[in-house]
C-alpha cells in the first residue's frame, strides 16, 4: 500500500501570503489529485494529473511534483481558500489518500 | 449540471446488512467508473469501492478494509450505483461519498451510515 503522507498538517496563513502544501508518497505515483473540503461540504477535484486545476478553480492555485514528492501551491492566500486539502494517488491499489492538510486564515 | 444523489444510509446494528445507492445525472454514465468513498467522523477521506465501465467487464476493486464484505454495483440502464454492506461493524460509521470518473471529478452530498448497537 503507499502512504501519502502530508505536511504541514494545520497551518494558518495571511491574506495575500504564498502557501505550499506537501505531499510525499511512500512509493513513486505517476501523479497526484488534490482535493479540496470545506467544513461541511463534500470535497471537490481541485488538482489533477498533478498540475492541471479542476473546472473553476483560480489560477492562483498551481500543482507540482514527480515520482513521491507533490505539492499544492497557492500563490496568494485568500479567504476562500480556507479548507481541508486531500492528495490522492491512483498509481496503484489499494487507492489511497493523505491525511489532509488544514488550512486557516490568520 | 453533473448530479450525484446518494440515498438509503441510516443506522443498523453491528453485523447488520445496508445497501446505499447513488443516482447520477448530466454525464455519460455508461462511460464512467465510479467509486465509493467514506468518512468517518472527523476524520479524512477512505477510498472504498470501484467499478469499471463495461468495455472493461465491469471490473470491481476493493479497500482490504472491506473486501468480502461490501459489493459495489452498477445498473447503467438506471444510471445507477449501489454498495451492498453486509457485516457490518462499528468501525464502517463514516459519510460515504458516491464519485464518478477516473479523476473523481464528480461528487454527491453523502450518506450517512451508523452502525451501533
Amino acid at each position: 500500500e503507499i502512504v501519502l503522507t502530508q505536511s504541514p498538517t494545520t497551518m494558518a496563513a495571511s491574506p495575500g501570503e504564498k502557501v505550499t502544501l506537501n505531499c510525499l508518497a511512500s512509493s513513486s505515483v505517476s501523479y497526484m489529485n488534490w482535493y479540496q473540503q470545506k467544513s461541511g461540504a463534500s470535497p471537490k477535484l481541485w488538482i489533477y494529473g498533478t498540475s492541471n486545476l479542476a473546472s473553476g478553480v483560480p489560477n492562483r492555485f498551481s500543482g507540482s511534483g514527480s515520482g513521491t514528492s507533490y505539492s499544492l501551491t497557492i500563490s496568494s492566500m485568500e479567504a476562500e481558500d480556507v479548507a481541508t486539502y486531500y492528495c490522492l494517488q491512483l498509481s496503484s491499489y489499494p487507492l489511497t489518500f493523505g491525511s489532509g492538510t488544514k488550512l486557516e486564515i490568520k | 449540471a453533473v448530479q450525484l444523489v446518494e440515498s438509503g444510509g441510516g443506522l443498523v446494528q453491528p453485523k447488520e446488512s445496508l445497501k446505499i445507492s447513488c443516482a447520477a445525472s448530466g454525464f455519460t454514465f455508461s462511460n464512467a467508473a465510479m467509486y465509493w468513498v467514506r468518512q468517518a467522523p472527523g476524520k479524512g477521506l477512505e477510498w472504498v469501492a470501484r467499478i469499471r465501465t463495461k468495455p472493461n467487464n465491469y471490473a470491481t476493486y476493493y479497500a482490504d478494509s472491506v473486501k468480502g464484505r461490501f459489493t459495489i454495483s452498477r445498473d447503467d440502464s438506471k444510471s445507477m450505483v449501489y454498495l451492498q454492506m453486509d457485516n457490518l461493524k462499528t468501525e464502517d460509521t463514516a459519510m460515504y461519498y458516491c464519485t464518478a470518473r477516473s479523476y473523481f471529478d464528480y461528487w454527491g452530498q453523502g450518506v450517512m451510515v451508523t452502525v451501533s448497537s
